[in-house]
């Protein structure tokens, strides 16, 4: 099956400094997606991305959608304690009415104060 | 106002039981869907319902039954439950392929 690679699995990092995280895959996909997950929650979209080439942001969130189709990234700037969580992309491939999500493993953040 | 919630949050049972867990979406959305998260927080898909219509049925164990009594609602009926299927569940919902919101999972634990 379809399979993303998430980078890194985790990092440690100190308060305001920058992130970035990247996904790539062997298959192409018409969306991709960037969700955040705290503990005992669900993950909640933070970016989605629509077009090759796009560069979007939500506050200090930054995110690329690859020319390719196959990859994408997402940078934080200037991280803060309350960024710490695990973060996924998800890559959707749209045909018929199957809209389903593949994501990657997951990038575990830790920001120490 | 939760958009996606699922009931129960927390399910602890013993190996050969049969348990259900039900998902309930305000959004007004057209597909439903429920993922697994395993312990090392990789979640797959499962299921999904477009319109009450079954869409994706991911080689999920025929003990696995999904039913969607309406667009609002997507149930997940398991049977004789295994100890591999402690994981957390978690049902989310879309309109078409818009971005998918998910509800806060149902953590089961088979004893």
């Amino acid at each position: 099956g379809q399979q993303l690679n998430q980078s890194p699995q985790s990092m440690f990092i100190q308060e305001g400094e920058d992130v970035s995280m990247n996904c790539t895959s062997s298959s192409i996909f018409n969306t991709w997606l960037w969700y955040k997950q705290d503990p005992g929650e669900g993950p909640v979209l933070l970016i989605a991305l629509y077009k090759a080439g796009e560069l979007t942001s939500n506050g200090r969130l930054t995110a690329q959608f690859g020319i390719t189709r196959k990859d994408s990234f997402l940078n934080i700037s200037a991280s803060i304690p309350s960024d710490v969580g695990i973060y996924f992309c998800a890559g959707q491939q749209s045909g018929g009415s199957n809209y389903k999500l593949t994501f990657g493993k997951g990038t575990l953040l830790t920001v120490n104060p | 106002d939760t958009a996606v919630s699922q009931t129960p949050k927390y399910l602890v049972t013993q190996m050969g039981n049969d348990k259900s867990i039900k998902c309930e979406q305000n959004l007004g959305h057209d597909t439903m869907y429920w993922y697994k998260q395993d312990s090392k927080k990789f979640l797959k898909i499962m299921f999904s319902y477009n319109n009450k219509e079954l869409i994706i049925n991911e080689t999920v164990p025929n003990r696995f039954s999904p039913k969607s009594p309406d667009k609002a609602h997507l149930n997940l009926h398991i049977n004789s439950l295994e100890l591999g299927d402690s994981a957390v569940y978690f049902c989310a919902s879309s309109q078409g392929p818009q971005p998918q919101h998910f509800g806060d999972g149902t953590r089961l634990s088979i004893l």
